[in-house]
């Protein structure tokens, strides 16, 4: 069974852009978790999706969006970029609601905003 | 608040050699707990994971986890490093109520030959 795949692997962006990151789960899961990590804050939660719903944000500002389509897969869009955007963000499956059901994590995408 | 201490930033261990490193945790309620690896460039690898039960837990690549509610502690062990194990490791809680995990800063590992 495939991992869980992420899109693009690395982006670089300017300040101002927007930018959408992509995330196709484990076949037959579907929740689907946002993560982002940097080397000043680790590993931050930023949503969660199930079936299509919002089930749950971190504490991240608006410009931080997310959605989760009919076949699970998931995107991330950043808006407005800013320098303090640049992170490695990670996306993670599971079948139902984490954490009872355990999330695999994808290889994560590499942005980086000049 | 729920939190996750990780007190050791960087270990090194000689290859062979025994490893623990150290994670504490606050949580109001019976906690879910993961250990998860990093190897560079690379995502998150789920090592082990405790929910209830047998409070001692094997997981892959010959890493254990014992859990101790009187020390709110979560330390992962393995009797015999391999070079390969060298990488950041992540000690987690999972929250009930809103399904994230809330991570420790990371201790990364260096494997002296």
């Amino acid at each position: 069974k495939a991992g869980v795949t992420q899109t693009p692997r690395y982006l670089i962006k300017t300040r101002g852009q927007q930018v959408t990151l992509s995330c196709s789960p484990i076949s037959g899961h579907r929740s689907v978790s946002w993560y982002q990590q940097t080397p000043g804050q680790g590993l931050q939660f930023l949503f969660e999706y199930f079936s299509e719903t919002q089930r749950n944000k971190g504490n991240f500002p608006g410009r931080f969006s997310g959605r989760q389509f009919s076949n699970s897969r998931s995107e991330m869009n950043v808006s407005t970029l800013e320098l303090g955007d640049s992170a490695l963000y990670l996306c993670a499956s599971s079948v139902t609601m984490p954490p009872t059901d355990t999330q695999y994590f994808g290889p994560g995408t590499r942005l980086t905003v000049l | 608040a729920q939190s996750v201490t990780q007190p050791d930033i960087h270990i090194t261990v000689s290859e062979g050699a025994s490893l623990e490193l150290r994670c504490n945790y606050s949580y109001g309620a019976t906690p879910y707990l993961f250990w998860y690896v990093q190897s560079p460039g690379q995502g998150l690898q789920l090592l082990l994971k405790y929910f209830s039960g047998d409070t001692l837990v094997q997981g892959i690549k010959g890493f254990e986890a014992e859990f101790k509610r009187s020390q709110s502690s979560f330390n992962l062990r393995k009797p015999s490093v391999h070079w390969s194990d060298a990488a950041e490791y992540f000690c987690a809680v999972g929250s009930s109520n809103t399904g994230k995990l809330i991570f420790g800063q990371g201790t990364t590992l260096q494997v002296k030959p």
